[in-house]
């Protein structure tokens, strides 16, 4: 069935490095693409997303691209925060949702 | 945020007892879902609901019931808890016509079995 496989973490960076989370999928559609980002104790919200090949998702700085070519999803953000300390989740959605095994992201001052 | 509250919040109970988790929203959404959450396999679907008394199985469904006799309230019961269901589970709703992309979700509630 449709999935997803992201990279595993957990991921450790400085303050203001440069982020990539891969993700790629696996699907015999056309499905939509989700970031969803779990800061502690809450729930899933949504990041970013994108519904057909070439489409740009962005949001809070983050970028990822979809690309059909590749099967591949991935997260992007140019410099990061502490703030931006969570874990992420790529997800496709042909019909109902479909997520990664999750990245635990620590940005350190 | 969306109006999403899950009660209990943590909850520790023993082998062979039921227990029933409770979702309840206040945004009218006609979807619901509730998924767990386990280290290493993200978020997997257990059930879902599309109105009022119907639901449909997710991806793990098995030792899992629901119920949704109203429109804000969606039950998870484990009929006779096992270890292997010790889990986050989290509810999530979203409204007609928003499409499975634009769900929000529950606080979460951690279930240890004993």
């Amino acid at each position: 069935g449709d999935s997803v496989t992201q990279m595993e973490g957990p991921v450790t960076l400085s303050e203001e490095a440069f982020l990539t989370i891969n993700c790629t999928y696996t699907a015999t559609g056309y499905p939509s693409l989700f970031w969803y980002v779990q800061y502690p104790g809450e729930g899933l919200q949504l990041l970013l997303k994108a519904t057909k090949a070439d489409d740009k998702g962005s949001n809070k700085g983050f970028e990822a691209t979809y690309r059909k070519e590749t099967t591949s999803f991935h997260l992007e953000k140019g410099s990061v925060q502490v703030s931006d300390s969570a874990v992420y989740f790529c997800a496709l959605s042909p019909d109902d949702m479909r997520f990664g095994a999750g990245t635990r992201l620590t940005v350190k001052p | 945020d969306a109006g999403i509250t899950q009660s209990p919040r943590h909850k520790v109970t023993e082998t062979g007892t039921p227990v029933t988790l409770r979702c309840h929203q206040t945004e009218n959404h006609r979807y619901m879902y509730w998924y767990r959450q386990d280290p290493g396999h993200g978020l997997r679907l257990i059930h879902y609901s599309y109105g009022v008394k119907d639901t449909d199985k997710g991806e793990v469904s098995d030792g899992y019931s629901v119920s949704r006799s109203k429109t804000e309230d969606f039950l998870l019961t484990l009929e006779s808890a096992t270890s292997s269901q010790t889990s986050v589970y989290f509810c999530a709703t979203t409204g007609t016509g928003l499409g499975p992309d634009t769900q929000y979700f529950g606080p979460g509630t951690r279930l240890t079995v004993l």
